[in-house]
């Protein structure tokens, strides 16, 4: 069984600021997706983590993968109100995905002027 | 291009009926999923299909049934609702070969009273 635990599960930071959101997870698939969904929204896929080490960043945001420690984490980089949102990580219970993803709880973001 | 297509958007059942939830994808994806999400939780795989005439269980499969006679169709059916199957229900797809994220509907809201 696939467990995808993330944390902290509730954020409140200031404009400008930097912090991490961490993503542990327990498959020997290491395959790591991060996504975005805003109040009443769908979700919005925002990074593919396909391989150890891999680095991505889009904005300020910058996810990274760490297959060894299975732990993967979203970068948020001088935080701007625009970010305010819920985040979720997500992992593969088999390789290719085709059983579907695993969520964690999601990290309620709220980013304040 | 729709993407990802749900209906209805809301719906508000009694205790005892049943209904069907509709998702269809104009992408050509070979798989596709049936998520559930509570207040304030990850989605939870409810069924998945990896192409017409396969489906199979997720987590929590109990309570709901799917089919797959099409590549873009993908109903899911409740029968005798229960007030435990309040929730919002999101249908995604994706292509099933190059792990590419899962593309998600805008989601269903459902009331069971």
């Amino acid at each position: 069984e696939l467990k995808v635990e993330q944390n902290p599960l509730f954020l409140s930071m200031q404009e400008g600021k930097n912090y991490t959101i961490y993503c542990n997870y327990s498959t020997t698939s290491d395959r790591l997706y991060w996504y975005r969904q805003d109040p009443g929204k769908s979700l919005e896929s925002l990074f593919v983590l396909l391989s150890n080490g891999a680095v991505k960043q889009e904005g300020r945001l910058m996810a990274s993968l760490d297959t060894k420690a299975r732990l993967s984490t979203l970068h948020i980089t001088a935080a701007v109100h625009d970010l305010s949102a819920t985040y979720f990580c997500a992992g593969e219970l088999s390789g290719g995905g085709a059983d579907g993803l695993t969520f964690g709880k999601g990290t309620h973001l709220i980013i304040q002027p | 291009n729709a993407g990802v297509t749900q209906t209805p958007k809301f719906r508000i059942l009694k205790i005892g009926q049943s209904m069907t939830l509709q998702c269809t994808q104009d992408m050509n994806h070979n798989y596709m999923y049936w998520y559930r999400q509570d207040p304030g939780m990850g989605l939870k795989l409810i069924y998945y299909s990896v192409g017409a005439g396969i489906t199979d269980k997720g987590e929590v499969p109990n309570g709901y049934n799917v089919s797959r006679s099409t590549t873009e169709d993908f109903p899911l059916r409740l029968e005798l609702a229960a007030p435990s199957q309040t929730s919002v229900y999101f249908c995604a797809s994706t292509p099933g070969v190059t792990y590419q994220p899962q593309h998600f509907g805008d989601g269903t809201r459902l009331s069971i009273l």
